[in-house]
């Protein structure tokens, strides 16, 4: 009954170096996503997969890559730190797009560039 | 693109009253709009999820209206308690490019025993 889960769930990171966020969803759900969430801006979605092995460009995706080698798990990398990376990371998965569905999120990663 | 408002961006109000949140969207063409709760450093928790061809959905002492045509939504929350202390966030699917939520920065509400 996990539902959504990420790890880690706080990191702090120097400028420059480079990390994997982790999702993982044990529903089933084939559509993915990744979001930032920033201070008076609300979430805003990064990158975002519609199946195993798809990806793509959300609102934000400068700075980030994403990948989705199993229909379980998708991965948000980060190549090259910046502060302005400094967020709460929040992933959600849904079933698909219907009128009738809703995301499920998960608790979030808290990451610091310094 | 689709902008979501939502007023008040803080609340506080004493045990026991009824209140309401506001949401707004700019684009009417929506699949759905959802209301989620966050509590200080936690994850969103989804409270109501309503279809673009529903008026109104409820759980327990939570009501979400939807006024599609004038970009409207509210969130009614009956007989508050502290534990109802949260900021509460509202978020449409657009019909375009339906792979998004298009979020609102919230309303922090705080009941007061």
């Amino acid at each position: 009954n996990a539902g959504v889960t990420q790890t880690p769930k706080f990191r702090v990171l120097k400028t420059g170096q480079s990390m994997t966020l982790l999702c993982a969803q044990d529903m089933n759900h084939e559509y993915m996503y990744w979001y930032r969430q920033d201070p008076g801006m609300g979430l805003r979605l990064i990158h975002y997969s519609v199946g195993e092995g798809t990806t793509a460009k959300g609102e934000v995706p400068d700075g980030y890559n994403v990948s989705r080698l199993k229909k379980q798990n998708f991965l948000l990398g980060l190549e090259s730190a910046a502060p302005s990376q400094t967020s709460v990371y929040f992933c959600a998965s849904s079933t698909g797009h219907g009128a009738q569905i809703g995301y499920t999120f998960g608790s979030g990663t808290r990451l610091t560039v310094v | 693109k689709q902008e979501v408002t939502q007023i008040p961006a803080a609340l506080s109000v004493p045990e026991g009253e009824n209140l309401v949140l506001n949401c707004s969207f700019t684009d009417s063409a929506i699949y759905n709009l959802q209301w989620f709760r966050q509590d200080p450093g936690k994850g969103l928790t989804s409270l109501l999820l309503i279809q673009s061809s529903q008026r109104e959905q409820t759980s327990g002492r939570l009501n979400a209206s939807l006024d599609k045509s004038s970009g409207r939504s509210t969130l009614y929350i009956a007989a508050s308690q502290p534990g109802d202390s949260a900021t509460y966030l509202c978020a449409v699917r657009p019909r375009t490019g339906a792979n998004n939520l298009f979020f609102g920065t919230g309303t922090r509400l705080t009941v007061i025993p």
